[in-house]
């Protein structure tokens, strides 16, 4: 069974551009949630869809958005982008969603600098 | 949600000792989970500890659960190189649905 992937692997962009990541999860998991890691932070959830609608959101500002389409993949846009939002970003897909005994599967991130 | 607390959040041991980490949350939980993460990787899920549960073992690794103390902790049994990584718990809040969220981990280090 293949895992979950993010494409793509690094990416760099300019101050003010915007940008869109892409990760699709494990065969039959309809659960996507998406996470910025950076040092100074740590882990911080930015949200979950979970059949095509956002079930919870974390506490980033309106430039951070995503979608899931009708296969459960996912894409995650970070508009007019900021020096601090240079992060690994990471993509994790479950069976049923957090909270249901159901572990989270992650990909290995998209690496994002923005200079 | 709630996140949980690791600690320490650094340990370094020589290779083939035992290294233990601890979690604390504050609230009742479903489920409590542990990850890890190699550096500038994905994290892995280790094991999934239910409530009623107070132990389990996978391969060298040994999880524990006090719900009494909101605690968990995480033995890896004659620790590899390959251990080297960061370890995350995520406690799941009772009522399902809910983000999962990390702390700052415990960054394993195993000296050969």
């Amino acid at each position: 069974k293949a895992g979950v992937t993010q494409t793509p692997r690094y990416l760099i962009k300019t101050r003010g551009q915007q940008v869109t990541l892409s990760c699709s999860p494990i065969s039959g998991h309809r659960s996507v949630s998406w996470y910025q890691q950076t040092p100074g932070q740590g882990l911080q959830f930015l949200f979950e869809y979970f059949s095509e609608t956002q079930r919870n959101k974390g506490n980033f500002p309106g430039r951070f958005s995503g979608r899931q389409f009708s296969n459960s993949r996912s894409e995650m846009n970070v508009s007019t982008l900021e020096l601090g939002d240079s992060a690994l970003y990471l993509c994790a897909s479950s069976f049923t969603g957090t909270g249901l005994n159901s572990p989270l599967h992650f990909g290995n991130g998209t690496r994002l600098t923005v200079t | 949600s709630q996140q949980g607390e690791e600690d320490p959040q650094a340990l370094s041991i020589q290779e083939g000792e035992n290294a233990t980490m601890n979690c604390s949350y504050k609230t009742s939980i479903n489920n409590l989970q542990w990850y890890r993460q190699n550096s500038g990787r994905g994290l892995v899920h280790l094991i999934l500890i239910r409530s009623n549960e107070r132990e389990k073992h996978s391969g060298r690794l040994r999880v524990t659960l006090d719900t009494s103390k909101k605690s968990s902790s995480l033995l890896i049994t004659a620790s590899r190189a390959a251990d080297t990584a960061s370890y995350f718990c995520a406690p799941t809040g009772a009522f399902g649905n809910e983000k999962l969220t990390f702390g700052t981990g415990t960054r394993l280090t195993i000296i050969p």
